[in-house]
């Protein structure tokens, strides 16, 4: 199994759209979560941690249920621009090695 | 400011010769990692150093794989005798601490071709 699962998409919505990914991880020490957006032939880019509360940025919502170890990203709104793979990445420990998932690629149409 | 870079940006080389790629972390991160992106994989750690600690090196495929850090700053990554399953994009990145939840910049990579 692997450590962290998504689903690989893609994910094919219309501009506007709300789109949801969603994440689980088989570690339960894992102590750290992110999601990291990652264009075509580009690096990895940190788009938002995660927190216990759930967090908020703009137009994007990350939630996170230790219980269940499950993470789930929304984004609202959907731009163009937003066309991106998705990696949903955890830490076992502060600071140190990140794991990554396959990604979730979203293509945002016009 | 400037932030990771990596050299060369593509390399092909040929079954059974050595490569090393390198990595200048972003100025004053102690922490720098390397992971690779193989097409259809996504992508593994591979090693990773903090400070003067010795290095974690559980994510190396092989022995054919090793990586130094000189003087806690510029890293490289050697393969020996490389094998065509090899061929991925090696990304290096830094963070600012290995402690904490200190964000991973990465930099664009070395798309490695072994033919």
């Amino acid at each position: 199994r692997k450590e962290v699962e998504q689903d690989p998409g893609p994910f094919n919505v219309p501009e506007g759209a709300t789109v949801a990914f969603n994440c689980t991880y088989s570690n339960s020490a894992s102590q750290s979560f992110f999601w990291y957006r990652q264009d075509c032939r580009k690096e990895p880019k940190l788009l938002m941690s995660v927190y216990s509360s759930g967090n908020e940025d703009g137009r994007f919502t990350a939630q996170l249920n230790r219980a269940s170890q499950y993470i789930s990203l929304l984004i609202r709104d959907s731009k163009l621009s937003d066309s991106a793979t998705y990696l949903c990445v955890v830490n076992l420990a502060q600071g140190g090695k990140l794991i990554f998932g396959q990604g979730t690629e979203l293509s945002v149409k016009p | 400011g400037a932030g990771v870079s990596q050299s060369p940006s593509n390399k092909v080389t040929e079954k059974g010769k050595d490569v090393e790629l390198r990595c200048d972390p972003i100025s004053g991160h102690t922490a720098l990692y390397w992971y690779r992106q193989s097409l259809g994989q996504g992508l593994e750690f591979l090693i990773y150093f903090q400070g003067n600690s010795a290095p974690d090196k559980s994510g190396l495929p092989s022995d054919r794989f090793s990586a130094e850090r000189t003087g806690g700053s510029v890293s490289t990554l050697t393969i020996q005798r490389t094998q065509q399953e090899d061929s991925a994009v090696y990304l290096c990145a830094s963070s600012l601490s290995g402690t904490g939840v200190s964000e991973q910049y990465f930099g664009p990579g070395t798309r490695l071709t072994v033919t």
